[in-house]
């Protein structure tokens, strides 16, 4: 069965301290990994699409990374501001279906 | 910059009576989905339209959901009637359909509340 599990379940981060956030998946035929962020009350906002495996994508302190089995969404120097649920998905399918994971809930304090 | 747009933004409903949702998606999506979220929960597939057709309904509960998207633009997603265990995000989403970028882009949800 397909499946997304993501770890750890929350996260409490002081501001400046670096760390990762995992996404484990098994998907028949990965046609592409979905990282989104969502804030308390808000629809999940698109972060990065990634495709293959050694594929990387940057965007301000963020960094997502694929191997074949796993996802990591690194965060360099978090600031308050990167306090969100953080959720990641996978595609496995023509119907273009998504597999979500339950989230990371990250907080950055000041 | 292009947007999904939703309403109602928050909707309080008595138990049996029906609810409404809109969704418009970005302009020239194709595809629209609808979710439920629950809290601390991923986003649960409730429809998938492509164009004016439904794609995949198999998690909507069909005796009490219903969900158009008459013109292939915007769509209306509704309850009737409406029970306790309905209470959730209800979130819609489009995409292009255009070669590997199927990127979903997110409105801002309904939050309902049934009593």
């Amino acid at each position: 069965e397909d499946q997304v599990t993501q770890s750890p379940e929350a996260l409490r981060l002081q501001e400046g301290e670096s760390s990762s956030l995992n996404c484990s998946y098994t998907v028949s035929g990965l046609r592409g990994l979905f990282w989104y962020r969502q804030d308390p009350g808000k629809g999940p906002e698109f972060l990065f699409t990634l495709y293959s495996a050694g594929e990387e994508k940057e965007k301000e302190r963020l960094k997502a990374t694929l191997t074949k089995k796993e996802s990591f969404l690194h965060i360099t120097a978090p600031k308050p501001e990167d306090s969100a649920t953080y959720l990641c998905a996978a595609n496995a399918g023509n119907n273009r279906k998504l597999i979500w994971g339950l989230g990371t809930s990250l907080a950055v304090n000041p | 910059e292009a947007e999904v747009a939703q309403s109602p933004r928050y909707k309080i409903t008595e138990k049996s009576q029906a609810v409404a949702f809109w969704c418009d998606p970005i302009s020239g999506h194709a595809t629209l989905y609808w979710y439920r979220q629950i809290l601390g929960q991923g986003p649960e597939l409730l429809v998938q339209f492509q164009d004016e057709s439904v794609v995949d309904d198999s998690q909507l509960p069909k005796d009490r959901f219903s969900a158009e998207r008459l013109k292939g633009v915007d769509s209306t997603l509704k309850i009737q009637p409406a029970e306790l265990g309905d209470s959730a995000m209800y979130l819609c989403a489009s995409s292009l359909l255009t070669g590997l970028s199927y990127e979903q882009y997110f409105g801002p949800g309904t939050r309902l509340t049934v009593t």
